[in-house]
């Protein structure tokens, strides 16, 4: 089955680092994404990795993935305030060769305080 | 370059209402998509157009939403009749199809329409 899980909530000072943890369940999966929402916006890609990596770094962001434990991970280095947002992480398979279906965890909120 | 874009931003109606949904995807992406996120629950996909063809609807929950795009631009999604449990955020993303053995596809979302159904 398809499920992406995800704790609801994380604090953190400015300036700390912010760790966010995913685990998913669908093996096949061929990218994990993660996703960023601020308030009364969409969705915003924040960046993603290819199943058979293990780690991804983009400026202050850090993916890393356990594949044999189906667990994902979203370091933020430097926490500002702006990063307060919904974080939410999506597993992808491909549908019909044409494009892929997203399986979302509930997200978490990120709170981060001056 | 404008992003996705979905109208209205809010709709509350009564039970038993119809209500119609639109998404204008980003200019030249074949790939449309809807998703929605009930109260408490994870956002969930729904279906999957390329162009103006129907890929997959799996994510349906019943017959009374309805999903068209016609002439493959934009896109509308009806629900008729609303019931209760249809209030949510309706979320649109479109992509460039995937092409020549290419697997990585980033989906754009548009801000989301809140359904409130009374």
């Amino acid at each position: 089955g398809e499920d992406v899980e995800q704790s609801l909530f994380l604090s953190v000072r400015e300036g700390d680092s912010s760790v966010i943890n995913c685990t998913y369940t669908d093996s096949s999966s061929t990218y994990l994404y993660w996703y960023k929402q601020e308030p009364g916006a969409g969705l915003q890609l924040l960046t993603y990795i290819f199943s058979n990596m293990d780690m991804k770094q983009d400026q202050r962001l850090t993916v890393l993935l356990n594949k044999k434990d189906k667990h994902l991970s979203l370091r933020i280095a430097d926490t500002q305030t702006g990063d307060s947002a919904i974080y939410f992480c999506a597993e992808s398979k491909i549908i019909n060769n044409a494009g892929n279906m997203l399986t979302f965890g509930g997200g978490t909120r990120l709170m981060v305080k001056p | 370059e404008a992003g996705v874009t979905q109208f209205p931003s809010h709709s509350v109606i009564e039970k038993g209402q119809t209500v119609t949904l639109r998404c204008d995807p980003i200019s030249g992406h074949d790939n449309l998509y809807w998703y929605r996120r009930v109260m408490g629950k994870e956002i969930k996909f729904l279906l999957h157009f390329v162009k103006e063809s129907k890929q997959d609807e799996s994510g349906m929950p019943n017959n009374r939403f309805l999903a068209e795009r016609t002439g493959g631009t934009y896109s509308t999604l009806k629900v008729q009749p609303a019931e209760l449990e249809d209030s949510g955020v309706y979320f649109c993303a479109s992509s460039q199809f995937l092409a020549g053995g290419k697997t990585q596809e980033t989906q754009y979302f548009g801000p989301g329409t809140r359904l409130l159904v009374l």
